[in-house]
């Protein structure tokens, strides 16, 4: 069946530095993809999303590429800050399965001053 | 923007009891909320699909007689977990769609479920 892959945590990074959460997947036909963030206390929220292969999706600064060839969606900052810190998901809805959404275990990112 | 109220966000109960959770939209009419169940380091894995007004979908391996849901309104699903154990404590978590914003998925907070 569909599932995802990602990136286990914590990470840990000082402010301004470069971010990368890999995001691997595996689904039958062309699936949704999706980046989640969880800032602590609160519930998930969408960050960012592809439809379909080579799209690009961004959103406060982080982005994140559909790549088919490779079944990836990396997440990526090029200087995170502070209140980034949160646990972040990546997530597919597969083509045949209407709002069905699978996750991934989730990274935790905390960002040192 | 869209808001998805889950309550409690923890519970400690002793083994045998039950355990309600709500899941409330606060501003936007919910016909389809979906729960999830999340251990620790592991994904979020669905649980089933709770429509207004009509029996909730299971996804395989999920008791339905254990984890019973109820969503009697447009605004409000409930998961009970019934006759709890030790290996039922995990972090559950309700999300809902929004029809009217192009079926966008809003997430609660989660509740955190410790059974004694």
């Amino acid at each position: 069946g569909d599932s995802v892959t990602q990136m286990e945590g914590p990470v840990t990074l000082s402010e301004e530095a470069f971010l990368t959460i890999n995001c691997t997947y595996t689904a039958t036909g062309y699936p949704s993809l999706f980046w989640y963030v969880q800032y602590p206390g609160e519930g998930l929220q969408l960050l960012l999303k592809a439809t379909k292969a080579d799209d690009k999706g961004s959103n406060k600064g982080f982005e994140a590429t559909y790549r088919k060839e490779t079944t990836s969606f990396h997440l990526e900052k090029g200087s995170v800050q502070v209140s980034d810190s949160a646990v972040y998901f990546c997530a597919l809805r597969g083509y045949s399965s209407a709002s069905k959404i699978i996750f991934g275990s989730g990274t935790r990112l905390s960002i040192r001053p | 923007g869209a808001v998805v109220s889950q309550h409690p966000s923890w519970v400690i109960c002793k083994s045998g009891t039950s355990v309600k959770i709500e899941c409330r939209s606060l501003d936007f009419q919910a016909t389809t909320m979906f729960w999830y169940r999340q251990f620790p380091k592991q994904s979020l894995m669905l649980m089933a699909t709770s429509n207004e007004g009509s029996k909730a979908t299971y996804e395989q391996g999920v008791e339905k007689d254990k984890f019973l849901i109820n969503h009697a309104s447009l605004t409000l699903s409930t998961l009970t977990v019934t006759s709890a154990h030790p290996e039922d404590s995990s972090f559950y978590i309700c999300s809902a769609i929004d029809r009217g914003l192009s079926e966008k998925l809003f997430f609660g907070s989660g509740t955190q479920l410790s059974v004694l």
